[in-house]
Formats: C-alpha cells, sequence, structure tokens
C-alpha cells in the first residue's frame, strides 16, 4: 500500500459531461503529481502541486484544471469530456517538491470511461 | 527535452532465466533514473533508483539496475525470474536540477514468465 488514496476507482460518463478525481497523498507528502495513462500515449505527466501551489504544468488540456486545498488533498477536474479522455488517471504524492531524490509514490488510479 | 526509450514492448522469460529489460534515456543533464513496476489494475510501484551515487542501484524483490552514462542507459536485470515477476515495467528519468519530480516514462515492458 503506497499510502495514497484515489477516489473513484471506476468512473463511466457520457461525453461532454464534466468529472472530478479525488487525491489523497501519503501523510506528511507535499507534493502532488497527476499522471495520465493511455494505451497510445502511455504514462504522461499532466500537472504538479507543491504546497497548494502549482509547481509544474505537463500535456495537461486547457479543459482540464486541478487544484490542492489546504489538507494537502487535491482533485483534477475534466470537463467537456471526449471518448479520447478515457484513460487510468494517477495520482502520485512526494515529500518534497523536486530538489533532493525522494521519489513518487503512486495511487491505484482511477479509471475514466467516455461513452 | 528528456526522453527514454525501452526495447521491447514485450519479453518473455523462462522461470528461473535471467530477467533483462532495456532502458536507455536522453537527457541533457546528469538524470535521476527509476524503474517502476505495475501489476494489473494497481498503481506503479518504485522498484529502485539512480540519484548520482553508486552506478550500480539494488532494488527491491531481487531486481537491479547498473547507469551507464557512457552508452546512457540504465537496464533492469534479475537473476533468476519469478512466477510473481510478471508485469509491465517503467523506465522513467527526471531532471534534478528542474524543481520537480515530472517524470519523463518510456512506453513500458510487459513481462512473461513462463512455468
Amino acid at each position: 500500500d503506497s499510502g495514497v488514496t484515489q477516489t473513484p476507482k471506476h468512473l463511466i460518463t457520457a461525453t461532454g459531461q464534466r468529472v472530478t478525481l479525488r487525491c489523497s497523498p501519503r501523510s506528511g507528502d507535499l507534493s502532488v503529481y497527476w499522471y495520465q495513462q493511455s494505451l497510445d500515449q502511455g504514462l504522461q505527466f499532466l500537472i504538479q502541486y507543491y504546497n497548494g501551489e502549482e509547481r509544474a504544468k505537463g500535456n495537461i488540456l486547457e479543459r482540464f484544471s486541478a487544484q490542492q486545498f489546504p489538507d494537502l488533498h487535491s482533485e483534477l477536474n475534466l470537463s467537456s469530456l471526449e471518448l479520447g479522455d478515457s484513460a487510468l488517471y494517477f495520482c502520485a504524492s512526494s515529500v518534497g517538491g523536486g530538489r533532493g531524490n525522494s521519489p513518487l509514490h503512486f495511487g491505484n488510479g482511477t479509471r475514466l470511461t467516455v461513452t | 527535452a528528456q526522453s527514454v526509450t525501452q526495447l521491447g514492448s514485450h519479453v518473455s522469460v523462462s522461470e528461473g532465466a535471467l530477467v533483462l529489460l532495456r532502458c536507455n534515456y536522453s537527457s541533457s543533464v546528469p538524470p535521476y533514473l527509476f524503474w517502476y513496476v505495475q501489476y494489473p489494475n494497481q498503481g506503479l510501484q518504485l522498484l529502485l533508483k539512480y540519484t548520482s551515487a553508486a552506478t550500480l542501484v539494488k532494488g527491491i524483490n531481487g531486481f537491479e539496475a547498473e547507469f551507464k552514462k557512457s552508452e546512457t542507459s540504465f537496464h533492469l536485470t534479475k537473476p533468476s525470474a519469478h512466477m510473481s515477476d510478471a508485469a509491465e515495467y517503467f523506465c522513467a528519468v527526471s531532471d534534478p536540477g528542474a524543481g520537480s519530480y515530472q517524470l519523463t516514462f518510456g512506453k513500458g515492458t510487459k513481462l512473461s514468465v513462463i512455468p
């Protein structure tokens, strides 16, 4: 058990809809990362938050947004969903913001299916 | 920009045989390198990491990897495969100076172990 909790485990929704994915990091970790895993693109970094502030941005679409709350949990919001957004979305956490060598700890992911 | 190439999307070995999973990286700076394993319906679990200390890195479950700067490689090995090693393995790279642990992942290698 990595200590990173993601909810829900599965999500099925229709095109055009909006969903929210939730992540609770390991106790003591200040950084939260979001990754998307799809068959064609593999694992893609979306965005990182450190202690409530955006730290780094990757291949995140404008239809997607995220935030990290004062209790350090994070939410990833996906809107105007398209069939191509169907993927496994992972949250990961780390102690630091990126300097040093503490590794990422991944949750078990949320599988999103857009129909 | 960093990139990771994993040679072979599928590798099959017999139980008890040597496991060799190949990873080559491209980075403009000395990178941090990681191997993660993903079991079905689970998140990614860290196997081992290279962070500029010893070039031969030992990880969990009997795996090890050697950082070879001249070859820009970080191949993963295990002397004797076990049925429980069947999973997908991901090599990843990060830039220690970037201020973020946004990992760039390879496409993954699915390991099958034949009894």
